[in-house]
This record gives structure tokens, C-alpha cells and sequence, in this order.
């Protein structure tokens, strides 16, 4: 079946410029998660979404980082009046199981570039 | 603190060799899993191999396989027949649980390889 997409591939905004990340995971993944990668780096934990419910955002790194997953499937990051130090590749990922200990999926990434 | 630590930035070994990677981590949980991810210069992040740390059998996925050392908390990578294919960054990585809800994954810097012909 299909894997985890996301949507741009690449992002490229103005300083101060809201963005929206998309992410499709996997049918019936009940977990989510949201990681960011800076360059050289390895991801680091944004977010994480157990159907609906936000159950973990200690990983945004200001309020101006919103993200959501209304519907249980399909989550949206948010960044709010971006700056040079948020640019990264932002990754999506599901898991089948509650908790996400097993396995995680990973999309593509979105790369932001924010000028 | 949970941490994984990867101390070889990078490493480059020929074709149809052999080549680890190392990986350390600290955790204070008993029963846990362990994973190698791979991430070619496309970015799509892949499942190389997953161990379980209950289990004392290293994990083996074809030309991949763990040397896991528990009580070490060591948890390397071995390609045999290196291939072009593999050329990546590897990453080491540990579930670490988050306060009230699931578990994300605790990366490290990761490992660039490169295969060369």
C-alpha cells in the first residue's frame, strides 16, 4: 500500500510568512508523529498525535508551531511568522500501534527554507 | 536522559566489504527496542533493522545485522558486501517514552556512509 506522504516537498517562504506542512500517513495508523532535522542532524521530536488527540506537544519549540490532525488521519504543522532559525526538513511519521514503541514510517520530508 | 550517541561521523568503505557502525545509548527502562534507519541522499527515511531487548539473538536482515550488547547498552551495525546502495546516512535509534502519552524516537547524529567502487 501507499507509505506516508507529505506535501510540499519543498518550501521556500519570506521572513514572517505563515506556512503549512501536510501529512497523509499511512490507513489506519493510529499514531503520528512530527520530527524536525536540522541539517547534519538527526530528527528531533516535535509532536505527537494518537488518532485525534494532541497527546504530546512538549517538542515545539515556540507558539508560533501549531499542528493538528482534526480528522484523525491527515495532520497539518503550522508555522506562524517564520524565521531563518526554522529552517529544516520536517518529517512525518505513523505508527500502526498506540504509543508508536514499534515501528515508525516516515514520509519524504518537507524541506523549508525560510529567507 | 535517554541519549544515543554515534561517535563516527562518517565512514567509507569499498564495495563487497565489510563495515559497523557503533552506536551507544543510555536508558534506565529494561525492556525497549532498538532500531537502525537509513536515510539516502533522497531523505526518505527507512527501517534498516529492529531489535528487540528482550531477546538475546542479534537481529539479522539479510546483509545487515546487530551486534547488541545489553548490558554495554552497545548496539552496532554490520553491512557485509557493501553496496553502492548503501551509500546513506545511518541513524541509531531508541523509543523514548514521553511523559503521559507514546513514545518518540531518540536519534543520533547519524553515520554518513559512503560505498565507494
Amino acid at each position: 500500500g501507499a507509505g506516508v506522504s507529505q506535501s510540499p516537498r519543498y518550501k521556500v517562504a519570506k521572513r514572517g510568512q505563515d506556512v503549512a506542512l501536510r501529512c497523509d500517513p499511512i490507513s489506519g495508523h493510529v499514531s503520528l508523529f512530527w520530527y524536525q532535522q536540522a541539517l547534519g542532524q538527526g530528527p528531533e521530536f516535535l509532536t505527537y498525535f494518537q488518532n485525534e488527540a494532541q497527546l504530546d506537544k512538549s517538542g515545539l519549540p515556540s507558539d508560533r508551531f501549531f499542528a493538528e490532525r482534526p480528522e484523525g488521519s491527515v495532520s497539518t504543522l503550522k508555522i506562524q511568522r517564520t524565521q531563518q532559525e526554522d529552517s529544516a526538513v520536517y518529517l512525518c511519521a505513523s505508527s500502526p500501534r498506540l504509543a508508536g514503541y514499534n515501528e515508525q514510517f516516515f514520509g519524504p520530508g518537507t524541506r523549508l527554507t525560510v529567507l | 536522559a535517554q541519549t544515543v550517541t554515534q561517535s563516527q561521523p562518517e565512514m567509507s568503505v569499498q564495495e563487497a566489504e565489510t563495515v559497523t557502525l557503533s552506536c551507544t545509548y543510555d536508558t534506565s527502562e529494561n525492556n525497549y527496542y532498538l532500531f537502525w534507519y537509513k536515510q539516502p541522499p533522497s531523505r526518505q527515511m527507512i527501517l534498516v533493522i529492529r531489535q528487540e531487548a528482550y531477546k538475546q539473538q542479534n537481529a539479522t536482515e539479510n546483509r545487515f545485522s546487530v551486534n547488541f550488547q545489553k548490558a554495554a547498552k552497545s548496539f552496532s551495525l554490520k553491512i557485509s558486501d557493501s553496496q553502492l546502495g548503501d551509500t546513506a546516512m545511518y541513524f541509531c535509534a531508541f523509543p523514548h517514552r514521553r511523559s503521559n502519552s507514546g513514545y518518540a524516537l531518540n536519534f543520533g547524529k547519524g553515520t554518513s556512509l559512503l560505498v565507494t567502487p
